[in-house]
């Protein structure tokens, strides 16, 4: 079955780089994604991956694929304030799996 | 272009009530996915509407049924309801074809007594 799985918590300086990690179980997923959740709202989608591809960079957001290990990342570069959110890692195989999230917390 | 729209934006009901949940996609999207987000974890598998029919149900019982109308917007209607229901309801609207994201509304935030 499909697994998802990330660490809880994260904390960075504002102006530093974030990354935030993610494993996923399912061989099989074709895509996968960054969603990120402010407090008292729905999900934001923020960028994905196609299963075939290594990388994809979008603006400050770099994402890691190691389809070997099953291993995603998302690196924010110069965290802000506004960053501070939690952050959902999910795959694609018949329906959309996501992980438990991973608090960012940005200190000023 | 609005977004995905979702109401009530809170409900409180008491155990043993039914409820019913709305959600409008964004124009283009005639799909619709429903999950539930219990406090502090991920958002989890309900069901997935195309074409008026479920189309695939994650592990949710009998309870939670659903319905898509024509215009593709959809409800999610759970009965019987117990206090472990309440959540916060996320109605997801996508395309059709495999590679199409999923974007979320805000959600209905429904606490039962």
């Amino acid at each position: 079955g499909e697994d998802v799985e990330q660490s809880l918590f994260l904390s960075v300086r504002e102006g530093d780089s974030s990354v935030i990690n993610c494993t996923y179980t399912d061989s099989s997923s074709t895509y996968l994604y960054w969603y990120k959740q402010e407090p008292g709202a729905g999900l934001q989608l923020l960028t994905y991956i196609f299963s075939n591809m290594d990388m994809k960079q979008d603006q400050r957001l770099t994402v890691l694929l190691n389809k070997k290990d099953k291993h995603l990342s998302l690196r924010i570069a110069d965290t802000q304030t506004g960053d501070s959110a939690i952050y959902f890692c999910a795959e694609k195989d018949q329906k959309v799996t996501f992980g438990i999230g991973t608090k960012l917390q940005v200190i000023p | 272009d609005a977004g995905v729209t979702q109401s009530p934006t809170h409900l409180i009901k008491t155990r043993g009530q039914q409820v019913t949940l709305r959600c409008s996609p964004k124009s283009g999207h005639d799909t619709v996915s429903w999950y539930q987000q219990a406090l502090g974890q991920g958002p989890q598998f309900i069901f997935q509407y195309y074409e008026e029919e479920e189309r695939q149900r994650g592990n949710f019982p009998d309870r939670f049924s659903g319905h898509q109308f024509p215009n593709y917007s959809s409800e999610l209607n759970v009965n019987a309801l117990l206090l472990g229901d309440s959540a916060l309801y996320l109605c997801a609207g996508s395309q059709s074809s495999y590679n199409s994201p999923l974007h979320f509304g805000n959600g209905t935030r429904l606490t039962v007594t």
